[in-house]
């Protein structure tokens, strides 16, 4: 079965860096585009990136566009998010999600990491 | 990039119908057959309802359907159970290559 598992998340202080880290299983990794979607505490869902299949595009949301970088490894099937000048505006739960379709929607996601900037 | 718009709660009596709606704009809603629906109980991960406007994947109960007029989406579900109760987001392809969420409305089965 589709299995994708987050890690890297924890607290760091604000204008520091963090990478998280998505681990695929029970599908072919590198045919499909995987996105990262956060949530702040008590908060909505807002998407953040999205990497094609094959690496060869990425998009952002703008607030993260400069600061985050999203990457994959298909020979290890991992999804990745750098994220660097973090703000306190950067906590919430980071979800990895797989991307159906060209960003029409998603049909699974990871359980989620908690990324908390603070002093 | 502003949210979609969803009604912060909706309620209804156990068999009843309720029906979320998400208004956007013709650059995402209005200009694409790309909304999907999201369910999200308390600490858990989100969960795919429906897709492309109107489709179920396999294992949702057709209980759950969606539809588009113009700028706006709805998920109505029929034969409220308990078990629906939780948080829906809407979500659409926005121009640009972006994607956008709806702020989520809270369902409560009374």
């Amino acid at each position: 079965q589709v299995q994708l598992v987050e890690s890297g998340g924890g607290v760091v202080q604000p204008g520091r860096s963090l990478r998280l880290s998505c681990a695929a299983s029970g599908f072919t990794f590198r045919n499909f585009g995987m996105h990262w979607v956060r949530q702040a505490p008590g908060k909505g869902l807002e998407w953040v990136a999205v990497i094609w299949y094959d690496g060869s595009n990425k998009y952002y949301i703008d607030s993260v566009r400069g600061r985050f970088t999203i990457s994959r490894d298909n020979s290890k099937n991992t999804l990745y998010l750098q994220m660097n000048s973090l703000t306190a505006e950067d906590t919430a739960v980071y979800y990895c999600a797989r991307d159906r379709s060209a960003l029409h929607y998603f049909d699974y996601w990871g359980q989620g990491t908690l990324v908390t900037v603070s002093s | 990039q502003s949210a979609l718009t969803q009604p912060r709660s909706v309620s209804g009596s156990p068999g009843q119908s309720v029906t979320i709606s998400c208004t956007g704009t013709s650059s995402d809603v209005g200009g694409y057959d790309y909304v999907s629906w999201y369910q999200q109980h308390p600490g858990r991960a989100p969960k795919l309802m429906v897709y492309d406007v109107s489709e179920r994947p396999s294992g949702v109960p057709d209980r759950f359907s969606g539809s588009k007029s113009g700028n706006t989406a709805s998920l109505t579900i029929s034969g409220l159970q308990a078990e629906d109760e939780a948080d829906y987001y809407c979500c659409s392809y926005a121009d640009n290559t972006r994607v956008v969420f709806g702020g989520g409305t809270k369902l409560t089965v009374l």
